[in-house]
């Protein structure tokens, strides 16, 4: 089983500001992980993806995140934000497991606000 | 190329009526799975197709609730008998294979809203 855990569910800050969003997660098998970004009424955009690779892993519109094992952890974060990065952000397991696909579990997502 | 399709965006139904939810995954995709977003929750699993096939549909209500993916067309996400509960965005995905995890990225449709009156 895997579970998503993100730790605020709102943050907070002004533009110009590095932004974190906290995510720790759980899995039974070694996981896929990703960080998707959904503006108002809009679908989900992916905005980075950790499969085993290298840990930092870098994605769309200057965000990245690092894949932390130890700490079971996958925080995203963004040295300056930007106005348009104002959405909801989730964090996304998926279990690599031998059953040959995989599904999604969610965390339950963490707002954004970015004030000028 | 187009990327993941729904349709309608928005739907209303009233109590009692059926919903047809349509999505028609990306050129090349052969795996579609569906998610609802209730208010203020994550997104939650609901089924998993493969053309002509459910692989896994354990995240579907018991009843009312049924899905398909034919040979030819879009994958279609019934409800049956609405209820005001069922009010949600529904949201479909694809992915060229089932869950190699070089290829497991999962593209979203910009998702249906269902409202039950």
């Amino acid at each position: 089983a895997q579970s998503v855990t993100q730790l605020d569910s709102h943050v907070s800050v002004s533009e110009g500001t590095p932004v974190l969003l906290r995510c720790n997660y759980s899995s039974s098998y070694s996981p896929s992980l990703f960080w998707y970004v959904q503006h108002p009424n809009k679908g989900l955009q992916l905005l980075l993806k950790y499969t085993s690779a290298a840990t930092l892993v870098k994605g769309i519109n200057g965000f990245e995140a690092e894949f932390k094992k130890s700490e079971t952890s996958f925080h995203l974060t963004k040295p300056s934000a930007h106005m348009s990065d104002a959405a909801e952000y989730f964090c996304v397991v998926s279990p690599r497991a031998n059953s040959g696909y995989s599904t999604l579990t969610f965390g339950k997502g963490t707002m954004l606000l970015v004030s000028p | 190329n187009a990327g993941v399709m729904q349709n309608p965006r928005h739907l209303v139904r009233r109590r009692g009526q059926e919903a047809r939810l349509r999505c028609s995954p990306m050129k090349g995709h052969s795996h579609v799975y569906w998610y609802r977003q209730l208010p203020e929750e994550g997104l939650k699993f609901m089924v998993y197709l493969q053309k002509e096939n459910i692989i896994d549909e354990s995240g579907m209500p018991k009843e009312r609730f049924s899905a398909e993916f034919p040979k030819e067309g879009p994958s279609i996400l019934r409800i049956q008998q609405v209820v005001r509960g069922d009010s949600a965005a529904y949201f479909c995905a694809s992915s060229p294979s089932g869950g190699h995890y070089d290829t497991d990225t999962q593209y979203f449709g910009p998702g249906t809203r269902l409202t039950v009156l």
